[in-house]
């Protein structure tokens, strides 16, 4: 497998669940990324990991919890979420300095 | 305030045509990154053009350049003959200092054959 992967690609979920989206990079990068896109809104940033270390969470709330075990793994826990968590969740890696990111192909999320 | 502003929501292109889309970016920083990415109806976000706040010359990638003009913070991708797969949303995008990255709300592009 090449690039960044993403599972599940749709996932649908009442609001008492628990469930993971997990993302998994081939490239060797040190950073990774979790960004939710939400239809006409800019893509918003969540996370931020550099060497397995969280330097970002841009204000998300504590029922969207990341965990980054190594470099090439990135999960996203969630919890007793709400409607609008409802978007697409894409996971993003880098290398080093970040120029360009590489994207996975997202997860559909939809929240009952 | 909005850091990255694409004003165009929607635009159509002939084939074979080629097509600008604007962005415009707001920052302090004099050093930044800014960047486009296409996003077809699959959903995975491609990259496709990097310009740093210093260079020197507009960035270009194969049918893509960014007609970089820094007094008018504007950075807008320029696909030269347009195809037919060139058609999904196109996101400007831009990492200042730190780990932020900004980005637009896209540009829904079709090119028409």
């Amino acid at each position: 497998e090449t690039g960044v992967t993403q599972t599940p690609r749709h996932l649908v979920m009442g609001m008492t669940n628990k469930k993971s989206l997990k993302c998994e990079q081939h490239l060797g990068h040190n950073a990774m990324y979790w960004y939710k896109q939400s239809a006409k809104k800019p893509l918003e940033l969540m996370f931020v990991y550099n060497f397995k270390e969280q330097t970002e969470n841009n204000s998300v709330p504590s029922r969207f919890s990341p965990e980054c075990p190594n470099s090439s793994h990135l999960f996203l826990h969630l919890h007793t979420l709400q409607p609008e968590d409802s978007a697409l969740y894409l996971c993003a890696s880098s290398q080093g300095t970040p120029l360009e990111q590489y994207f996975g192909p997202g997860t559909r999320l939809t929240v009952t | 305030a909005q850091k990255i502003t694409q004003t165009q929501p929607g635009m159509f292109v002939q084939e074979k045509e080629a097509v600008t889309l604007d962005c415009t970016y707001d920052t302090s920083d004099p050093s930044y990154g800014l960047f486009w990415y296409k996003q077809p109806s699959s959903g995975e976000m491609i990259f496709l053009i990097y310009q740093g706040s210093y260079d020197q010359q507009n960035a270009t990638e194969g049918r893509y350049s960014l007609n970089f003009q820094k007094a008018r913070k504007s950075a807008n991708l320029v696909i030269s003959a347009s195809q037919l797969g060139d058609s999904a949303m196109y996101f400007c995008a831009m990492k200042d200092t730190g780990n932020q990255f900004y980005f637009g709300t896209g540009t829904s592009l079709t090119v028409i054959p």
